[in-house]
């Protein structure tokens, strides 16, 4: 069956360094991706989205970019901070108007003082 | 952002009982939500779709019986587990779309002890 999967299920980082987390995703057809990060015992908190019809997003620290050729989304977080510590899942909107979400793995990124 | 709110955070039952969970979307209305389970170290596994007004679309393997969900306004839908037992605590987060191809907001999540 198709899904969205990452590649690594942990990362660890200096602080101050930057991070890339990294997604696979074999739905081809998939017009949607979000970013979320979930802190323990927390639901998931909106990063940053990014449609088909882009291959760059930027946001606050965080950009995402989206390969639709090797169907590869990434993650890549800039001066990593303590407070970014946490599990970051891609998830995946199929397409024709279904609202639904496919979730990835998820990475666990540890920030190293 | 889109504010959902979930309660209860989190609750311990015995064998055999009942808990509801409440999703309450706090300003904006939501058609459509959406109920995920999550394991410890694992991802989220979509469990069912609530449709305001009409029944819950549940996921293959999921017991309708068992996980009752119950969305009869815009802004609340409701997931009551029946005759928990040990096995079905898990953290159990609720989800509300603002519309295709935007993004989901959650709630915070419940964390469900079966003692």
């Amino acid at each position: 069956g198709e899904s969205v999967g990452l590649h690594l299920p942990t990362l660890s980082v200096q602080e101050g360094d930057n991070s890339i987390i990294n997604c696979a995703y074999s739905n081809s057809a998939s017009d949607y991706f979000i970013w979320y990060k979930q802190e323990s015992g927390k639901g998931p908190q909106f990063i940053i989205d990014i449609r088909s019809n882009m291959d760059k997003r930027q946001g606050q620290r965080v950009t995402v970019l989206l390969n639709k050729t090797v169907k590869h989304l990434s993650l890549q977080i800039a001066a990593t901070q303590p407070g970014d510590s946490a599990v970051y899942f891609c998830a995946e909107n199929p397409p024709f108007g279904n609202e639904k979400l496919t979730f990835g793995t998820g990475t666990r990124l540890t920030i190293i003082p | 952002g889109a504010v959902v709110s979930q309660h209860p955070s989190w609750v311990i039952c015995k064998s055999g009982t009942s808990v509801k969970i409440e999703c309450r979307s706090l300003d904006f209305q939501a058609t459509t939500m959406f109920w995920y389970r999550q394991f410890p170290k694992q991802s989220l596994m979509l469990m069912a779709t609530s449709n305001e007004g009409s029944k819950a679309t549940y996921e293959q393997g999921v017991e309708k019986d068992k996980f009752l969900i119950n969305h009869a306004s815009l802004t609340l839908s409701t997931l009551t587990v029946t005759s928990a037992h040990p096995e079905d605590s898990s953290f159990y987060i609720c989800s509300a779309p603002t519309g295709y191809m935007t993004e989901a907001f959650f709630g915070q999540g419940t964390r469900l002890t079966v003692v």
